[in-house]
């Protein structure tokens, strides 16, 4: 079983549309996080969830905008996709703030 | 404030020499730390973490790493390579503001 998956693995989509990333964990987990990681492999944090709540919100266009329906899913939804939009969208999530994290396998979007 | 810096952005070793990955990190608290890794396409897999035991740690695949905090270093050592070794690793600190924070990262060759 998948610890930490994500949906869908490969995502292609020209400028302006909207679209969604969904992310699912099965490790009983209170905390959830979604990272961006850019063509130079820079890894940065965008937003974390603990029990539902958002307690980390980096500096992110407020076109990304993350739901988390219960504590197990944490989706992303992005508004008026940008070229620079394009990169890999990490789904991770740990049982408390700042413990190891386990990771999807990566979304990687491309917008063109 | 926290930040962590991988000091080298590749690394080449030949099968079966040692390897060294270096990390420094500063924080206002005592952090912890993880070394992640990250094999080409795939997502990231914790290799080991620290957090305030034994300063020697053990981590997955005959890696460890010592925490000095005289140094503020989390240099990552293995002591034979593999060729499956080769990955792009990443040094993490986190501390009491929850704040995570990735190196980034190092891509280690492995050369025949």
């Amino acid at each position: 079983d998948t610890a930490v998956s994500q949906t869908p693995k490969y995502l292609v989509t020209q400028m302006g549309n909207d679209k969604s990333i969904k992310c699912e964990q099965n490790l009983g987990h209170d905390t959830m996080y979604w990272y961006k990681q850019d063509s130079k492999k820079f890894l940065k944090i965008m937003f974390s969830y603990n029990n539902k709540e958002l307690i980390i919100n980096e500096t992110v266009p407020n076109r990304f905008s993350p739901k988390s329906p219960d504590k197990a899913h944490l989706n992303l939804h992005i508004n008026s996709l940008e070229l620079g939009d394009s990169a890999v969208y990490f789904c991770a999530s740990s049982q408390e703030p700042s413990t190891e994290a386990f990771f999807g396998q990566g979304t990687r979007l491309t917008v063109v | 404030a926290q930040s962590v810096t991988q000091l080298d952005s590749h690394v080449s070793v030949s099968e079966g020499t040692p390897v060294l990955l270096r990390c420094n990190y500063s924080s206002s608290y005592s952090p912890s730390l993880f070394w992640y890794v990250q094999h080409p396409n795939k997502g990231l897999q914790l290799l080991l973490k620290y957090t305030s035991a034994a300063t020697l740690v053990k981590g997955i695949n005959g890696f460890e790493a010592e925490f000095k905090k005289s140094e503020t270093s989390f240099h990552l050592t293995k002591p034979s390579a593999h060729m499956s070794d080769a990955a792009e690793y990443f040094c993490v600190v986190s501390d009491r503001d929850d704040k995570i924070i990735f190196g980034k990262g190092t891509r280690l060759h492995i050369l025949p």
